[in-house]
């Protein structure tokens, strides 16, 4: 089955120990990118890859890094959690160089930092 | 700069109706919308892609349309059941955009047995 799987669906952590949500899809997408989802503030995109060993930032990238070492995998880096980065993340993957192309996304990743 | 809003925020009926979702969005140099439907707390689900060449999509009960020209989508849903309550979402990729999806905020349905 074609899907976006992330890891973990849950997660509570203390301020500042460093954390890695996995992100892996399975239909050899180039693109691949993250969001963040908080109540009021919509959906925000944290970083977005174009292909491996290629990253550039969103609309709210600071606290977090991410690498593209394989096509299939995309993980989420928050070297410092801090409460501010309690949010639902999602994880989203697509064709690149096909502007008909959708986006699959990932089932989220719910993250409380106390 | 892209701007996506979705009326209303919060939509009720009961079950059996058929209602309307709207989404609009101020540049029109789009390359497609996407509606989505997300259950509380729960993952994206991809429920309609629109190409910027269509006019409108089917699957089921949900009929997507898109009138880029004037920046508008409407999701139609025939015969609302309750299993049907979920926010539903709709995203567009903009030209130029690094392949980001613009999103609306929302609208909340509710379909009341």
């Amino acid at each position: 089955e074609a899907q976006v799987t992330q890891n973990p669906r849950y997660l509570i952590t203390v301020t500042g120990k460093k954390l890695t949500v996995t992100c892996s899809q399975n239909m050899n997408h180039e693109y691949m990118s993250w969001y963040r989802q908080d109540p009021g503030l919509g959906l925000r995109q944290i970083y977005y890859s174009m292909n491996v060993e290629v990253t550039d930032k969103g609309d709210v990238p600071e606290g977090y890094k991410v690498s593209r070492k394989e096509k299939r995998n995309f993980p989420l880096i928050l070297e410092s959690p801090s409460p501010n980065q309690t949010s639902l993340y999602f994880c989203a993957s697509s064709l690149r160089d096909r502007e008909n192309y959708g986006y699959t996304f990932g089932s989220g990743t719910r993250l409380t930092v106390v | 700069k892209q701007e996506v809003t979705q009326i209303p925020a919060a939509l009720s009926v009961p079950e059996g109706e058929n209602l309307v979702l709207n989404c609009s969005f101020t540049d029109s140099a789009i390359y497609n919308l996407q509606w989505f439907r997300q259950d509380p707390g729960k993952g994206l689900t991809s429920l309609l892609l629109i190409q910027s060449s269509q006019r409108e999509q089917t699957s089921g009960r949900l009929n997507a349309s898109l009138d880029k020209s004037s920046g508008r989508s409407t999701l139609y849903i025939a015969a609302s059941q309750p299993g049907d309550s979920a926010t539903y979402l709709c995203a567009v990729r903009q030209v130029d955009s690094n392949y980001q999806l613009i999103w609306g905020a929302g609208t909340k349905l509710i379909i009341k047995p």
